[in-house]
């Protein structure tokens, strides 16, 4: 099948860290992707992983995937009340450029 | 700057009524797609297109129409025959391969029925 999951929704106090987690089942995707929504906007990518990597670090982000499980996860240091939004995985499976995206996870950042 | 824009960014359609959205990006993607999105159900892929004249469809295909006679310009059509339009609707566009900064996505708009 080709389902990314996700848990609907995470609350975090400020200054914690906030840890996204996502199930993807293409054991073939070439690159897994973090988009971040705001309310009433786009999706804005705010990371990436090459398949043939464990972790990326980017400032306060950090994925980490295993590929033996299938799951990525993105972590957010020092979670501050704009980091507040909806966050998507999205895998993209090897021989096509057609994305699949998971259900989103909603985060609300509480002061 | 580059970039994908859509317009309106709120739209009010009658019982009936078929209404055109638009996307159009300065890209110079080859791909393009319409996703919908209700809240809780993540994105749904409508229509993709990867080259111009060409273009299939996605997993919630029916009531809604597309057409691709430009590589910039990717506008999807709600039809009457789309029971439930109220939503908010994403185009997306990306290169066809060795693309891993993956989709570029417009702001939305967001479609209410009255």
């Amino acid at each position: 099948g080709e389902d990314v999951e996700q848990s609907l929704f995470l609350s975090v106090r400020e200054g914690d860290s906030s840890v996204i987690n996502c199930t993807y089942t293409d054991s073939s995707s070439t690159y897994l992707y973090w988009y971040k929504q705001e309310p009433g906007a786009g999706l804005q990518l705010l990371t990436y992983i090459f398949s043939n990597m464990d972790m990326k670090q980017d400032q306060r982000l950090t994925v980490l995937l295993n590929k033996k499980d299938k799951h990525l996860s993105l972590r957010i240091a020092d979670t501050q009340t704009g980091d507040s939004a909806i966050y998507f995985c999205a895998e993209r499976p090897s021989g096509t450029y057609k994305y699949i995206f998971g259900t989103g996870t909603r985060l609300k950042v509480l002061a | 700057d580059g970039g994908i824009t859509q317009s309106p960014k709120y739209l009010f359609r009658k019982e009936g009524q078929n209404v055109t959205l638009s996307c159009e990006q300065n890209l110079n993607h080859d791909a393009m797609y319409w996703y919908r999105q209700d809240p809780g159900q993540g994105l749904r892929l409508i229509y993709y297109s990867q080259i111009v004249n060409d273009f299939q469809k996605g997993d919630i295909a029916e009531g809604y129409s597309v057409s691709r006679e430009k590589k910039e310009s990717f506008p999807l059509t709600v039809t009457s025959a789309q029971k439930n339009p109220t939503a908010f609707y994403l185009c997306a566009s990306n290169h066809k391969a060795g693309d891993y900064y993956g989709y570029t996505f417009g702001s939305g708009t967001r479609l209410t029925v009255v």
